[in-house]
C-alpha cells in the first residue's frame, strides 16, 4: 500500500469545483506535486510546490496543502478534465519518492 | 520541445535481463537529475529509480534495489534502466522523467516503453 492516500474515484457535475485530496505524514514536511493522465496517454504535470502550474495548465488547476494532506482543486470542471490524477511526493522516511494510488475523476 | 523517447522495452522470461534507454532532446539534459517511472497495466504511478545530473547519486526503491542499475550519459543525453533478475511483477510500461530535485517533481514524461516479464 502507498504512504500516499488517495480516493480511488470522485465525480463533479460540469462546471462545478471538485477537490481531490490526497494525505500522507510526509506530507506535513514536503510538498506534493500532482498528475493527470489521460487514457493510453503518458502523465502530465498540472501543479507543484506550493501551488504553481506550469505553462500551459489552465488557471481552474489549484493547489494547497493543511497538514498532512494536499489538495488539488478543479473551479469550473470541463469535460476534458476527465482523467486519473495521482499525488507525488516523499515517503515517510523522506528517502524516497512515491506516488499516491490515484483518483479516477468522472465530469458528469 | 522537449522530447524523452524510450526504448528496449520487450518481452522477457522470469529471471532475464533488459535494458532500456532514453533519448533526451530540447533539454539542457546534463542540468537535469532523470528518473524512472513505471506502470503496470490498468495499476498507478510507480517511482523505480533517480539518478543526479553529474551521476553522483542514485536512488532507488526497496522493490528493485540490487536488481536494476540506472545510469546516463551526458554526451549522449541518454538515460538507462538494466533490469536484472526480473519477476512477473516488473511487467509495466517504464517511463523516462525528468526531475526537479529541489522541490521532487517530475516535469518531462516521455511515451514509455512496454516490458513484459512473462514464460
Amino acid at each position: 500500500s502507498s504512504e500516499l492516500t488517495q480516493d480511488p474515484a470522485v465525480s463533479v457535475a460540469l462546471g462545478q469545483t471538485v477537490r481531490i485530496t490526497c494525505q500522507g505524514d510526509s506530507l506535513r514536511t514536503f510538498y506534493a506535486s500532482w498528475y493527470q493522465q489521460k487514457p493510453g496517454q503518458a502523465p502530465i504535470l498540472v501543479i507543484y510546490g506550493q501551488n504553481n502550474r506550469p505553462s500551459g495548465i489552465p488557471d481552474r488547476f489549484s493547489g494547497s496543502n493543511s497538514g498532512n494532506t494536499a489538495s488539488l482543486t478543479i473551479t469550473g470542471a470541463q469535460t476534458e478534465d476527465e482523467a486519473d490524477y495521482f499525488c507525488n511526493s516523499r515517503d515517510s522516511s523522506g528517502l524516497h519518492l512515491v506516488f499516491g494510488g490515484g483518483t479516477k475523476l468522472t465530469v458528469l | 520541445q522537449v522530447q524523452l523517447v524510450e526504448s528496449g522495452g520487450d518481452l522477457v522470461q522470469p529471471g532475464g535481463s533488459l535494458r532500456l534507454s532514453c533519448a533526451a532532446s530540447g533539454i539542457n539534459f546534463s542540468d537535469y537529475f532523470m528518473s524512472w517511472i513505471r506502470q503496470a497495466p490498468g495499476k498507478g504511478l510507480d517511482w523505480v529509480s533517480y539518478i543526479s545530473s553529474s551521476s553522483d547519486y542514485t536512488n532507488y526503491a526497496d522493490s528493485v534495489k540490487g536488481r536494476f542499475t540506472i545510469s546516463r550519459d551526458n554526451a549522449k543525453n541518454s538515460l538507462y534502466l538494466q533490469m536484472n533478475s526480473l519477476r512477473a511483477e516488473d511487467t509495466a510500461v517504464y517511463y523516462c522523467v525528468s526531475l526537479k530535485y529541489d522541490l521532487d517533481y517530475f516535469d518531462y514524461w516521455g511515451q514509455g516503453t512496454l516490458v513484459t516479464v512473462s514464460s
